[in-house]
This record gives structure tokens, C-alpha cells and sequence, in this order.
């Protein structure tokens, strides 16, 4: 009964790197979400995704970063020519398909540092 | 713009007290809360939640409170224990957004003193 699965758990990157966040949710669970924690604050919504689809990208920076999830595989986040800023934790959660309200469970994220 | 508010960064219990933590909102359309409790270095664990034609949620330890009219909500934990000890988030779901976009408090880190 594994979690969501994110890896790697932590990820050092130059500034002008790319840097890509996998996360694979939990069997069964087809709605994935990424969000982002900066230092001293709390979780930031990132984007919504579906199997091959986008649903919500209103919390995603509009310029380098960006997110999938493919039919087979995990769901991918990418961040382009990072830059200090993009610092911070990365969190995936993954939850059924469901019509009702729901929590979603979380994987132990992607410490992200941009040196 | 914070919807979701936790004004205590901080909070030190006695182990076997009453641990209470806060949190309040500003979108009266907000139709579902949780509870999620982090430990360092690891993901947001969920803990309770409520929905908002409820005004109480109990789970053993745990119970969460919501007073609507104040946009209030709060989490006890009776008896408090020093595996408690995590930061707590609040988080709220928005029914116009369609989605599971949750909007998170910044946290309160409880201490647990044995």
C-alpha cells in the first residue's frame, strides 16, 4: 500500500539548471497536485492535473515551470533556469477520482535548493 | 491576500492538557476545512476535517470546531502527547474553484512538553 512516491527527496541545482520533480500518486488515485512551501510559510497551490490533462494551473508561475502527467508514468515538474527563489519544498498529493469532498494525501516532497 | 489565517506561529502544552490551535478565514463560500500536521522533513499528514454544514468533528484525540458566523475554526487535542509535537496547518476548500485547490494556513508549531 505505497504512498505518493516523490523523488528525489532533495535536489541541488546551479542557477540556470533545470530541475525536474517526479511524483508518482497513490494506486488508484487519478487527480494529482503540486504545491509549493517556502521558508516560514505555508503550502502554496501550484497546479491540478489529471491523466493527460492540465485542470487548474492558476497557482504556477507563468514562466518556466510547468507540469504533466502522462498517461504512463508519474506526474513531472519542471522548472526551467531556476533561480535562487525557486528554493523551497515541493509537495505532490494524489487523491481518487470523487465527486464528494475529500483529503488528499501528500508524498514527503522535494527539498529543492538553488545554489 | 491570506484567506486562511493562523495568527499563533507557536503554541507549548503540558503533556496530558488541552492543546488548542486556531484558525480563521475570510471567503464566507469556503465549504470544507482539514486539519494536516507536518513533521520535519516529511509531507502535511492529514488529521480531520469538517464540512461546513457541521459545526463540530470529532476523531479520538482530535476534534475540530467551526464556528461559521466568526469564520473561525479550531482543533483540540485531549489529552495533548509529546508525539504531538509538529506544525499544524489549516487548510480550506473553495467550491467555486471546482477542484481540490486547498488554500493553506502558514502553520502553528506545537511543542509538547513531557
Amino acid at each position: 500500500n505505497a504512498g505518493v512516491m516523490q523523488n528525489p527527496r532533495h535536489l541541488v541545482r546551479r542557477r540556470g539548471q533545470e530541475a525536474r520533480l517526479r511524483c508518482s500518486p497513490m494506486k488508484g488515485h487519478s487527480h494529482v497536485y503540486w504545491y509549493r512551501q517556502l521558508p516560514e510559510e505555508g503550502l502554496k497551490f501550484m497546479v491540478y492535473l489529471q491523466k493527460e490533462n492540465i485542470i487548474d494551473e492558476s497557482g504556477m508561475p507563468k514562466e518556466r515551470f510547468s507540469a504533466e502527467f502522462p498517461k504512463e508514468g508519474p506526474s513531472i515538474l519542471r522548472i526551467q533556469q531556476v533561480v535562487r527563489g525557486d528554493s523551497a519544498a515541493y509537495f505532490c498529493a494524489s487523491s481518487p477520482a470523487y465527486r464528494g469532498r475529500i483529503e488528499a494525501f501528500f508524498g514527503q516532497g522535494t527539498r529543492l535548493t538553488v545554489v | 491576500d491570506q484567506q486562511v489565517k493562523q495568527n499563533s506561529p507557536s503554541l507549548s502544552v503540558q503533556e496530558g492538557r488541552i492543546s488548542i490551535l486556531n484558525c480563521d478565514y475570510t471567503n464566507s463560500m469556503f465549504d470544507y476545512f482539514l486539519w494536516y500536521k507536518k513533521y520535519p522533513a516529511e509531507g502535511p499528514t492529514f488529521l480531520i476535517s469538517i464540512s461546513s454544514i457541521k459545526d463540530k468533528n470529532e476523531d479520538g484525540r482530535f476534534t475540530v470546531f467551526l464556528n461559521k458566523s466568526a469564520k473561525h475554526l479550531s482543533l483540540h487535542i485531549v489529552p495533548s502527547q509529546p508525539g504531538d509535537s509538529a506544525v499544524y496547518f489549516c487548510a480550506a476548500s473553495d467550491p467555486a474553484s471546482g477542484t481540490y485547490k486547498y488554500i493553506f494556513g502558514t502553520g502553528t508549531r506545537l511543542k509538547v512538553l513531557a
